[in-house]
């Protein structure tokens, strides 16, 4: 059971590339999320897609955009790479509304903004 | 809005003594509370966590935390503690009004010294 899963786990990217993290769960969840990691600051939502076919803004989306691709699959495009968005990024999956509803995270995605 | 406050950046405790760490939240009704732990280069692993009931809830790795509605927190206990246990910790909230969607706090890290 792979869970959730991330890739590319590393990469790095000038200013101005744009890259596509993908992101995939195995546990038929309806809702999945974007989360960014910075020192300092614990990790910080994205974009968040409560079922298929629906994505909404966190409370950092500026400079990311999303596509909920089918319910296992969920990406995170960023369109023109920024310095300020060096950082690490989790994908995670969640059955909101059953007694668990805890997010199940992915491993990370490494990103370097040059 | 939902809100977590960890007030400890960074602890050091002695392998076998006890340990706590604090998370404050601010919502004004009943939250989803929970504790995640990231040892270095992984993703997030739920310890346990909070919905209604008992007060005092049980996780994995000998970790426990205490419900407080009078004074807002959700601290993690552990009595004693084990060089494997140096990670860093993430309180978050989330509620049903929210789309469940979790908010997180900045984290402390611990370290165990032998």
């Amino acid at each position: 059971n792979a869970g959730v899963t991330q890739t590319p786990k590393f990469q790095v990217l000038k200013t101005g590339q744009s890259m596509t993290l993908q992101c995939a769960q195995d546990m038929n969840h309806n809702s999945m999320y974007w989360y960014r990691q910075d020192p300092g600051m614990g990790l910080r939502l994205i974009y968040y897609s409560a079922s298929e076919g629906t994505t909404d803004k966190g409370e950092v989306p500026n400079g990311y955009n999303v596509s909920r691709l089918n319910k296992r699959e969920f990406s995170l495009r960023l369109e023109s790479a920024a310095p300020s968005q060096t950082s690490v990024y989790f994908c995670a999956s969640s059955q909101p509304g059953l007694p668990t509803g805890e997010l199940f995270f992915g491993e990370g995605s490494r990103l370097t903004v040059l | 809005a939902q809100s977590v406050t960890q007030p400890d950046i960074h602890i050091t405790v002695s392998e076998g003594a006890s340990l706590e760490l604090r998370c404050n939240y601010s919502y004004g009704a009943t939250p989803y509370l929970f504790w995640y732990v990231q040892s270095p280069g992984q993703g997030l692993q739920l310890l346990l966590k909070y919905f209604s009931g008992d007060t005092l809830v049980q996780g994995i790795k000998g970790f426990e935390a205490e419900f407080k509605r009078s004074q807002s927190s959700f601290n993690l206990r552990k009595p004693s503690v084990h060089w494997s246990d140096a990670a860093e910790y993430f309180c978050a909230v989330g509620a049903r009004s929210n789309d469940y969607k979790l908010s997180f706090g900045a984290g402390t890290t611990v370290t165990v010294r032998a």
